[in-house]
């Protein structure tokens, strides 16, 4: 079975913190994505990378940055936390494959981060 | 206009009716479909991928899909209330950047006992 883990379930953190998100996909996927998932506005891509120390900017990545040092690794960083990042945070992963392909991406059981 | 849109709902039908779900999407060169289905407070799961043009059945689901149309839609036969949830479709980048996609807001679905 694939395993996409993230760090924590639930965290809060206080205006002007750096917060990092962790994740760990363990089925040697090339692709790594964080999402923020918000209600009426539903998934929305951060960022993505498709292999180590590769990033790509998604739909909304300012105030965000990310790190992929190991393949099996994506982290997200908040360089300075605001209360509109108040929001669950998902991480993903996939295989690359060409289009028209099944590119399943799986999802870990996400982050409910909240900035006071 | 969204890039991949969805009636958010709630769509409510009786337990053993059909659901229809439905969504359009604006990239003409996007060649695979996806449906995830997200329980509230869980992340979501892949029940269907499609990339053809026609009808893919798995089960009680069926994934149409009509390229020329833009829309790709969801049929789950038998509903049970089980079937509750939020349904996501998702496009792939027509320019393949990735593999990166796009989701629509999701359908919320209520099968009624």
């Amino acid at each position: 079975d694939v395993k996409v883990t993230q760090s924590s379930r639930y965290l809060v953190k206080r205006t002007g913190e750096k917060v990092f998100l962790e994740c760990v996909q363990d089925m040697d996927h090339e692709n790594m994505f964080w999402y923020r998932q918000d209600p009426g506005l539903g998934l929305r891509l951060i960022y993505f990378s498709y292999d180590v120390k590769m990033k790509e900017k998604g739909d909304i990545p300012e105030g965000y940055s990310v790190s992929r040092e190991k393949k099996e690794r994506f982290s997200l960083i908040l360089e300075s936390a605001s209360t509109n990042q108040t929001s669950m945070y998902l991480c993903a992963s996939s295989f690359w494959t060409s289009g028209g392909a099944n590119n399943e991406q799986f999802f870990g059981p996400g982050t409910r981060l909240t900035v006071l | 206009q969204k890039e991949v849109e969805q009636n958010s709902g709630p769509l409510s039908v009786p337990e053993g009716a059909i659901a229809s779900l439905n969504c359009t999407y604006s990239d003409r060169g996007s060649q695979s479909f996806f449906w995830y289905r997200q329980y509230s407070g869980k992340s979501p799961e892949l029940i269907m991928f499609i990339y053809s043009n026609g009808d893919k059945e798995d089960g009680r689901f069926t994934a149409q899909l009509n390229k020329a149309s833009q829309y790709v839609s969801l049929l789950i036969r038998d509903s049970q209330p089980s079937d509750s949830a939020t349904y996501l479709c998702a496009v792939e980048k027509g320019d393949n950047a990735g593999n990166m996609l796009t989701f629509g807001g999701g359908t919320r679905l209520m099968v009624k006992p």
